[in-house]
């Protein structure tokens, strides 16, 4: 059973860089989309990015020109830095797991970490 | 991308049925069988109940179904049971510049 989890520091100052790791087990990271969800308190999902095993990358438009997702497939993680953060990004940070699919679209995630918080705070 | 929009609440009694409704687009819901559901319970990570439109993981009950008629999908919960009690979010693929867009969410509450 492929297994994720979240690590990463819980509080974070306006302005600096958000960086969390997502470490997979039970499984290999070849083959697959990795990505990262968030969800501020009591509020819905919002899609961060995502990266192929090949190394190709999503994100998000809102939040592009600060996000990069990274992969060290020898360590069988991936990883969310987010820079310049503010109040608003906090939130749970969610890894998950996306399988190709049909026309290799990934378009559903499978396999979730149990979710980490982040808040953005001085 | 906006959200696809979903009904903020539902309620049922125990063995009644609920549909839950997904309204997007023609760039996502509706040009796409790429809808997927998950379900959500509280300080827990999202799970996986529905994806391709109609396809149920291994392990997810067979009371859970989902459908799709032009730019709206549904989520239809047969058999209503207290652990069925959670938040539920939709997604789709989408041909706009983000490849992913989910819904707004929805609380079903058993009575």
């Amino acid at each position: 059973q492929v297994q994720l989890q979240e690590s990463g520091p819980g509080l974070v100052k306006p302005s600096e860089t958000l960086s969390l790791t997502c470490t997979v087990s039970g499984g290999s990271i070849t083959g697959y989309y990795w990505g990262w969800i968030r969800q501020p308190a009591g509020k819905g999902l919002e899609w961060i990015g995502r990266i192929y095993s090949s190394g190709t990358t999503n994100y998000n438009p809102s939040l592009k020109s600060r996000v990069t997702v990274s992969l060290d497939t020898s360590k069988n993680q991936f990883s969310l830095r987010l820079t310049s953060v503010t109040a608003a990004d906090t939130a749970v940070y969610y890894c998950a797991r996306a399988p190709l699919g049909v026309a290799g679209t990934a378009s559903y995630f499978d396999f979730w970490g149990q979710g980490t918080l982040v808040t953005v705070s001085s | 991308q906006s959200a696809l929009t979903q009904p903020a609440s539902l309620s049922g009694s125990p063995g009644q049925s609920i549909t839950i409704s997904c309204t997007g687009t023609t760039s996502d819901v509706g040009d796409y069988n790429y809808v997927s559901w998950y379900q959500q319970h509280p300080g827990k990570a999202p799970k996986l109940m529905i994806y391709d439109v109609i396809n149920r993981p291994s392990g997810v009950s067979n009371r859970f179904s989902g459908s799709k008629s032009g730019n709206t999908a549904s989520l239809t919960i047969s058999g209503l049971q207290a652990e069925d009690e959670a938040d539920y979010y939709c997604s789709s693929y989408t041909s706009s510049s983000t490849p992913c867009v989910f819904g707004t969410g929805t609380k079903v509450t058993v009575l």
